[in-house]
């Protein structure tokens, strides 16, 4: 199985602040990589999917990049609505994995 | 359109099965590569994958739970069903089922998610 690590599993920020999280493959997953956020109590919704393509309808504000076995999570200004976590997901092979998430906090 | 709802027993007792049913609106299961997956979370933990199905049938599972999983569909109502043998306390969740989507194609892959998903239903697992 492909172990994902995301880091950091928590961080506190500021509405406006610059936001990265970061995945980590055990082996490649050829840009097959999803981010997905998840509010309390809610399901979770996609945001990326292919390491960097913009799901219909997510602001513009995150974007992804990365490629091989590492790839990012960027919020370029964090909004009040995006205090959530966030866990990233391989869909290279099977079995699909998830990261262990990253609670995005306010500061 | 597109909506997932998952259907079934909230409580179960250890060493009981477990019969999950996802029911989709939106879309057809039997639509070229159309897939349904199963996700479940522990009450304060992380996603966990559990199985998903094909329009073409083809199925794949957790590696852990492999032993214990069916996954199944039938065309005609829009359904997808999960059954998870031998129910431990271990096994409470929330489980979600979601569409596979399908972003783009290249020429040698195509790219996706899950997306969207179902609301979730909690199981808890108790005598």
């Amino acid at each position: 199985d492909i172990q994902m690590t995301q880091s950091p599993s928590s961080l506190s920020a500021s509405v406006g602040d610059r936001v990265t999280i970061t995945c980590r493959a055990s082996q490649s997953v050829n840009y097959h990589l999803n981010w997905y956020q998840q509010r309390p109590g809610k399901a979770p919704k996609l945001l990326i999917f292919g390491a960097s393509s913009l799901q219909s309808g997510v602001p513009s504000r995150f974007s992804g990049s990365g490629s091989g076995t590492e790839y990012t999570l960027t919020i370029s200004s964090l909004q009040p609505e995006d205090f959530a976590t966030y866990y990233c997901q391989q869909s290279n092979s099977i079995p699909r994995t998830f990261g262990q998430g990253t609670k995005v906090e306010v500061k | 359109q597109v909506t997932l709802k998952e259907s079934g027993p909230v409580l179960v007792k250890p060493t009981e099965t477990l019969t999950l049913t996802c029911t989709v609106s939106g879309f057809s299961l039997s639509n070229l590569r159309m897939g349904v997956t199963w996700i479940r979370q522990p009450p304060g933990k992380a996603l966990e994958w559990l199985a998903h199905i094909f329009s073409d049938d083809d199925k794949s599972y957790s590696t852990s739970l492999k032993t214990r999983l069916s996954i199944s569909k039938d065309t005609s109502k829009s359904q997808v069903a999960l059954i998870m043998t031998d129910m431990d306390p271990a096994d409470t969740a929330t489980y979600f089922c979601a569409r596979i989507s399908v972003g783009h194609c290249t020429d040698t892959s195509c790219y996706g998610g899950f997306d969207p998903w179902g609301q979730g239903i909690l199981v808890t697992v108790s005598s």
